[in-house]
């Protein structure tokens, strides 16, 4: 069965600073990957998604992540994080023939002014 | 931008009590998804739901746990006897192509 670490419980960065958040999968072929966003009182909102093609993923919000197949790694980047960016963030793998993620842990992202 | 609406937002009950949490889907979508989240722990799935049946679900949805689509825009997790350990943030969830599923804000069910 496929699984998913996210091995930061906890991410501070600087309000401007730059940001990764880690994700590993262990899934011995290509999966689907996600990574979601839930800010305080909302459900979960897709952030990007990597299905097949260019490893580099665009998402919304300025968000991106690369799929790194050697590494068994999709890590979360945004260049320039804003307040409004604290929140918690999961990474999730789905496989072939079931689009159900199995979900990461998340790692809550505190943003300082 | 449509989204999917769960109701209530918290849910108080005591142990051993049926519960309902409800959901309306987005409206043109088709499959239709339960999942929990315990306190400190992951996102889980419970079930997945097409055509009126339920198509996939985990070892957590057992027989206390049954789905119900019982309109054309309520989905429905009803919980019979509820448990202690059954206190968590309930995600309904609705697809239109299986690719991607958008979220409710999730029901809060604490059982005391």
């Amino acid at each position: 069965a496929q699984s998913v670490t996210q091995p930061d419980i906890h991410i501070t960065v600087s309000e401007g600073a730059s940001l990764e958040l880690r994700c590993n999968y262990s899934y011995g072929a290509t999966p689907y990957l996600f990574w979601y966003v839930q800010s305080p009182g909302q459900g979960l909102q897709l952030l990007l998604k990597y299905f097949s093609g260019d490893t580099l993923v665009q998402g919304i919000k300025g968000f991106e992540a690369e799929f790194k197949r050697s590494q068994s790694s999709f890590n979360l980047r945004k260049p320039s994080v804003h307040w409004s960016d604290a929140a918690e963030y999961f990474c999730a793998v789905g496989v072939g023939g079931s689009y159900i993620p199995t979900f990461g842990r998340g790692t809550s992202l505190i943003v300082h002014p | 931008e449509p989204e999917v609406t769960q109701t209530p937002s918290h849910q108080v009950t005591q142990m051993g009590q049926e519960v309902i949490l409800r959901c309306v889907p987005i409206s043109n979508h088709l499959y239709f998804y339960w999942y929990r989240q315990i306190l400190g722990q992951k996102v889980e799935f419970l079930v997945s739901f097409y055509n009126n049946e339920i198509s996939e679900k985990s070892e957590i949805f057992d027989d206390q746990f049954s789905v119900e689509r019982p309109d054309g825009s309520n989905f429905t997790l009803k919980i019979r006897s509820t448990k202690l350990e059954d206190s968590a943030m309930y995600f309904c969830a609705s697809s239109g192509d299986r690719n991607i599923q958008y979220f409710g804000a999730g029901t809060r069910l604490s059982v005391l």
